[in-house]
């Protein structure tokens, strides 16, 4: 099945500085990738959708010059954290839809961003 | 979106039949009803999706009511690698793209 490539799957940062996660469909080309967060005991909550070679479309009350989102390839999107704060700290998720007319998505295994 | 209703928990023991509800009172006649899941510590993983007919794969089985307000995830035979938040996402065919989690239902399976 269609695999969905998350890294770093773990990143301890200081407080102030930026923090890159690249998320990568593996087997196939994925036009529209998604971004979530997710913290402790709670649901995912979609951040943005990241489209590929235009900008991204941010749900309302997400910050886009706060979490930078770049869609450059068909096979490869990263979600920058800028100037990273303790309360940024979460579970960071992308997914992708497998193609055209496919209606499942496909999850990467998430990234958890801890910031000191 | 669709509004849904799960069960905050549910329990169960290893090897027994699993049903999960979901209630989805406001969705569309073009709405689908997604389920994913999602194990400890990773990101969710689809399940099964369906229209109105019942669905069946090799994870689980999907019963739709007639009228389409709720639906059953069936487990045939729970196992403790089953345990995960269980969510019910209603989505439209080929609209937008994007799935809007709710809480889900947890189900812990005891050995």
């Amino acid at each position: 099945g269609a695999v969905v490539s998350q890294h770093p799957s773990r990143v301890i940062c200081k407080s102030g500085t930026s923090v890159k996660i690249e998320c990568r469909s593996l087997d196939f080309q994925a036009t529209t990738m998604f971004w979530y967060r997710q913290f402790p005991k709670q649901s995912l909550m979609l951040m943005a959708t990241s489209n590929e070679g235009s900008k991204a479309t941010y749900e309302q009350g997400v910050e886009k010059d706060k979490f930078l989102i770049n869609h450059a390839s068909l096979t490869l999107s990263t979600l920058t954290v800028t100037s990273a704060h303790p309360e940024d700290s979460s579970f960071y998720i992308c997914s992708a839809r497998a193609g055209q007319g496919n209606e499942k998505l496909f999850f990467g295994s998430g990234t958890q961003l801890s910031v000191l | 979106d669709a509004k849904t209703t799960q069960p905050n928990s549910m329990e169960s023991n290893e090897e027994e039949p699993v049903h999960l509800p979901c209630n989805h009172s406001t969705i569309s006649g073009t709405d689908y009803i997604h389920w994913y899941r999602q194990l400890p510590s990773q990101g969710p993983e689809y399940v099964i999706h369906g229209l109105t007919s019942n669905v069946n794969n090799r994870m689980a089985s999907l019963a739709i009511a007639e009228d389409r307000k709720s639906s059953t995830l069936i487990l045939h035979r729970a196992t403790l690698r089953d345990a995960a938040v269980y969510y019910c996402i209603p989505k439209t065919q080929g609209g937008s793209e994007k799935l809007v989690f709710g809480k889900g239902t947890k189900l812990t399976v005891n050995p």
